[in-house]
């Protein structure tokens, strides 16, 4: 079955650095998005993607934050300067052309800002 | 501020037993509604999807929307050991939100033998 698949599955960061994690997503799927789930809290969206470019971002999604499609393959997601409140699981996820039939999720990035 | 409500449990229910979650949500507008299945440290997976008013079956689950009353419900026949996890409500947001999806905070179940 196809996979969502992110980079890393953990990664530890010191305040104010930055961070990219990495996402590959379903081959054929044409819409991306990232999610977050601080732990014990609900799944948040942050941020849609379609034909390059961002079709909805959330509150949460500041000018720290930015996504980008590299290459046919690879979506990341970057920020630029890490807060202690940006630990949390970040999912990555994609749809077909049909979103009505939901997304996949990967299996997520625990980031740890220190 | 478009809310899913979940009740968060944990809901408890013997083997073999139909476990019914239950989820509300504000927006009346909302155009899809999702169950997802979380375990812990591991990512949502889809269960199912409704639209139209009713129920929809899938194996041992069934799905039920009842969208003059803004409420979704997820029913697990013969829930197993192996359902224990915790059950995400999510709904697609009218107004131009077309494709995210707002979460509620889920509801734990813990089926026991």
């Amino acid at each position: 079955e196809p996979e969502v698949t992110q980079t890393p599955s953990h990664q530890v960061t010191q305040m104010g650095q930055e961070v990219i994690l990495r996402c590959v997503p379903i081959s054929n799927h044409l819409y991306f998005y990232w999610y977050r789930q601080i732990l014990g809290q609900k799944v948040e969206f942050l941020v849609s993607f379609y034909n390059n470019e961002i079709s909805e971002k959330s509150e949460i999604f500041d000018d720290q934050f930015s996504v980008e499609r590299p290459d046919g393959s690879n979506f990341t997601l970057k920020i630029r300067s890490t807060k202690l409140e940006d630990s949390a699981m970040y999912f990555c996820a994609s749809s077909g052309t049909g979103f009505g039939y939901g997304y996949t999720f990967g299996s997520g990035t625990r980031l740890t800002v220190v | 501020q478009k809310e899913v409500e979940q009740n968060s449990g944990p809901l408890s229910v013997p083997e073999g037993a139909i476990a019914s979650l239950n989820c509300t949500y504000s927006d009346r507008g909302s155009q899809s509604f999702f169950w997802y299945r979380q375990y812990s440290g591991k990512s949502p997976e889809l269960i199912m999807f409704i639209y139209s008013n009713g129920d929809k079956e899938d194996g041992r689950f069934t799905a039920q929307l009842n969208k003059a009353s803004q409420y979704v419900s997820l029913l697990i026949r013969d829930s197993q050991p192996s359902d224990s996890a915790t059950y995400l409500c999510a709904v697609n947001p009218g107004g131009g939100g077309y494709n995210k999806l707002i979460f509620g905070a889920g509801t734990r179940l813990a089926v026991h033998p």
